[in-house]
């Protein structure tokens, strides 16, 4: 079975600033995918940004990267030059070799102009 | 649009009575998803298909539910004698496998409110 945590349930980010979001998750899987996936408000889920555990680089996707802390199971989303419309409920997923997601609490992500 | 369409996108019904939604995924994605999720929280897995073949049920999904995709194309989750605990969002996704957990695709949503 495997558990993700948010502990974070809103962050605020003034516009241009850069933002971390948490989470922490835990598996008894030795391969697992990590994720992080944006709710906008009334919009459909997207994924953000993807992280293969056995890879030991950090994903980076423009404005967005991970902090993969393997040992310490930590896997946090950094949001670099903030935007109004990065604005939206972000989960932390993790799925092992496979089919199941499942998902962290969500942090609400606010962005002041 | 090509994405995830799901239907209809808001349902109200009494206690008891049953719902069906709908969820037709992107064309060339093998595999479809249903999740749920309640206010404020995390997306929690219920189903998932392999072209027609139910392969995982969740615990969550009690006798109540049930969700079936003829011929791998649609796929429709049923709830009969709703209950107010039912409440909540009704996520389709759909992926396509490849060598790993693919990117799930979403769609919007299917609201259920049980009155």
């Amino acid at each position: 079975a495997q558990t993700v945590t948010q502990s974070q349930p809103e962050m605020s980010v003034q516009e241009a600033e850069t933002v971390t979001l948490s989470c922490t998750y835990d598996t008894s899987e030795s391969d697992y995918y990590l994720f992080w996936y944006k709710q906008p408000p009334s919009r459909q889920m997207i994924l953000v940004i993807r992280q293969e555990a056995y890879k030991q680089q950090n994903a980076t996707e423009n404005r967005f990267s991970v902090n993969f802390q393997k040992a310490a199971k930590s896997f946090s989303l950094k949001i670099s030059d903030s935007q109004l419309g990065d604005a939206a409920m972000y989960f932390c997923a993790a799925n092992n070799a496979g089919n199941m997601l499942t998902f962290g609490g969500g942090t609400r992500l606010m962005v002041k102009p | 649009d090509t994405g995830v369409s799901q239907n209809p996108r808001h349902k109200i019904t009494k206690r008891g009575q049953n719902v069906t939604f709908r969820c037709d995924p992107i064309s060339e994605h093998n595999r479809l998803y249903w999740y749920r999720q309640t206010l404020g929280q995390g997306p929690e897995f219920l189903t998932y298909f392999q072209n027609e073949a139910q392969l995982e049920k969740s615990r969550l999904l009690s006798d109540r539910f049930s969700a079936e995709r003829p011929k791998g194309s649609f796929s429709t989750l049923e709830i009969q004698r709703t209950e107010q605990g039912d409440s909540a969002m009704y996520l389709c996704a759909s992926s396509f496998r490849t060598g790993g957990p693919g990117e799930l695709f979403f769609g919007e949503g299917s609201r259920l409110t049980v009155l």
